[in-house]
């Protein structure tokens, strides 16, 4: 089992408002990706932060946003929440972040926009 | 573009039986393609990479560049091997994976 925690499991907000995710990763992993995984599809890259700096993102607007701390554990932020939000966010942190890099996933957060 | 596909969303087999979950991808450059399992209320991991060339649990993958595919196979599946698979695709800068939308192998006894 990895050590690649998230918080909370479960999560409801409603529209509009905001919500903060957090993972914290095994202890030595200078990278932190973040995935939304909707209900029937794969992961979807959000984006990818390294020792503290954003050096990846995919297709999400602006309101996603991410922090990276010192140790080891990482954040992920969405403003202005819409229904099509609803999904699960797994983060999964790795070594140097070099495209042989294993990622170890955490267990997720599932979140309900209403 | 980039992409990933898996065109079977379930596949079922018997016991015993030889299993391949099909992936095929679309990369300009030369990426690393993994495949991840996620067993009953556990979480996604890595299975294999195809830089690894190995076995894992009896399955292997080999990456076709003609075809941009990267098949699963194992010769006799069993029940145990019963998860969701997930095709993915690295990309050359290690920034960004991309998944497929997963295929659920149902091993029957």
């Amino acid at each position: 089992e990895t050590g690649v925690t998230q918080s909370p499991t479960h999560l409801i907000k409603t529209r509009g408002q905001q919500v903060t995710l957090r993972c914290s990763s095994q202890s030595g992993h200078n990278t932190v990706s973040w995935y939304q995984q909707a209900l029937g599809q794969g992961p979807q890259f959000i984006f990818q932060y390294y020792r503290e700096e954003e050096n990846g993102r995919g297709n999400f607007p602006p309101r996603f946003s991410g922090l990276q701390f010192p140790n080891y554990s990482s954040e992920l932020n969405v403003n202005a929440l819409e229904l099509d939000d609803s999904a699960l966010y797994l983060c999964a942190s790795g070594g140097e972040g070099t495209s042989t890099d294993t990622q170890y996933f955490g267990p997720g957060t599932r979140l309900t926009v209403l | 573009a980039q992409r990933v596909t898996q065109p079977e969303k379930l596949l079922s087999v018997f016991k015993g039986a030889p299993v391949e979950l099909k992936c095929n991808y679309s990369y300009s450059g030369s990426p690393e393609l993994f495949w991840y399992v996620q067993y009953s209320r556990q979480r996604l991991q890595l299975l294999l990479r195809h830089i690894s060339r190995e076995s894992i649990k009896g399955f292997t993958a080999d990456l076709n560049k003609g075809e941009t595919s990267f098949h699963l196979k194992k010769p006799f599946a069993q029940e145990e091997d019963s998860a969701m698979y997930y095709c993915a695709l690295r990309n050359t800068g290690g920034f960004k994976t991309i998944f497929g939308a997963g295929t659920r192998l149902f091993v029957k006894a």
